[in-house]
C-alpha cells in the first residue's frame, strides 16, 4: 500500500510569516501534485512536479520534489489569510492509463490577519 | 473552457437505497476518475474510466460501479448504501497521456441516514 504522510497536520500562523510543510512516502512516484481545497469545494491543482530535485514557484509558493521522487515540500513566503485552506499532496505512479492519485490526509493551514 | 461539473450538489439517502451521481468532464478531457473523501481525510480513489471502460479500480466493493459515455461524461452508482458511504464524492477529469494532472469538480455531498 502506498502511503503519503503529510506534516504537520494542522498549522496556525500569523499573516506575514513563512512556513514549510512536507509530504513523505516510502514509494517512488512518477509525479507528485499539490492541491488546495476549501470547505465544501473540490481540490484545486496548484502544481505538478515530475523530475527528481525539481523546484517550481507559483508566486509566493515554492514546491520541491525530492531527488528520489519519494517526497516533496511546499514553502509559503509571507503567508496571507487567502492562503488558508487544506493542502493536499497526491502521487501518481504513471502519467498514462491507470494514473490513480494517492492522496495524503492533508495539512490544514490557518493564516490569522 | 468549461470546468468539471457534478450533480447533484447535496443528496440525502437512507441505508439500503441506491444513488447515482453525475459528472461532466472538462472540455477536451477523455478520462474521468472518481474519489471518495470522508470528513478529515484525503480523497480515496474509487475507479477511473477511459474510452468508456473501467481503467483501474481502488479498494471499493462491487456495489460501487460506474459508466462513461461517448461524450466522456460519467456516472457513479452506489447500491445498498451504508452509513459509512456518507462522504464528499469527487469527480476529476484528465487527458491521457497527462492523466496524472487531474482537475476536480466541486463534489457531491452524500449523507446516508
Amino acid at each position: 500500500t502506498q502511503l503519503l504522510e503529510q506534516s504537520p497536520q494542522f498549522l496556525s500562523i500569523q499573516e506575514g510569516e513563512n512556513l514549510t510543510v512536507y509530504c513523505n512516502s516510502s514509494s517512488v512516484f512518477s509525479s507528485l501534485q499539490w492541491y488546495r481545497q476549501e470547505p465544501g469545494e473540490g481540490p484545486v491543482l496548484l502544481v505538478t512536479v515530475v523530475t527528481g530535485g525539481e523546484v517550481k514557484k507559483l508566486k509566493r509558493l515554492t514546491f520541491q520534489f525530492g531527488d528520489a521522487r519519494k517526497d516533496s515540500s511546499l514553502h509559503i513566503t509571507a503567508a496571507q489569510p487567502g492562503d488558508t485552506g487544506l493542502y493536499l499532496c497526491a502521487g501518481a505512479q504513471s502519467p498514462g492509463a491507470n494514473s490513480k492519485l494517492t492522496f495524503g490526509k492533508g495539512i490544514t493551514l490557518s493564516v490569522r490577519p | 473552457e468549461t470546468g468539471v461539473t457534478q450533480s447533484p450538489t447535496h443528496l440525502i439517502k437512507t441505508r439500503g437505497q441506491q444513488v447515482t451521481l453525475r459528472c461532466s468532464s472538462q472540455s477536451g478531457h477523455n478520462t474521468v476518475s472518481w474519489y471518495q473523501q470522508a470528513l478529515g481525510q484525503g480523497p480515496q480513489f474509487i475507479f477511473q474510466y477511459y474510452r468508456e471502460e473501467e481503467n483501474g479500480r481502488g479498494n471499493f466493493p462491487p456495489r460501487f460501479s460506474g459508466l462513461q459515455f461517448p461524450n466522456y461524461s460519467s456516472e457513479l452508482n452506489v447500491n445498498a448504501l451504508e452509513l459509512d458511504d456518507s462522504a464528499l464524492y469527487l469527480c476529476a477529469s484528465s487527458l491521457i497521456p497527462l492523466a496524472h494532472e487531474q482537475f476536480f469538480g466541486p463534489g457531491t455531498r452524500l449523507t446516508v441516514l
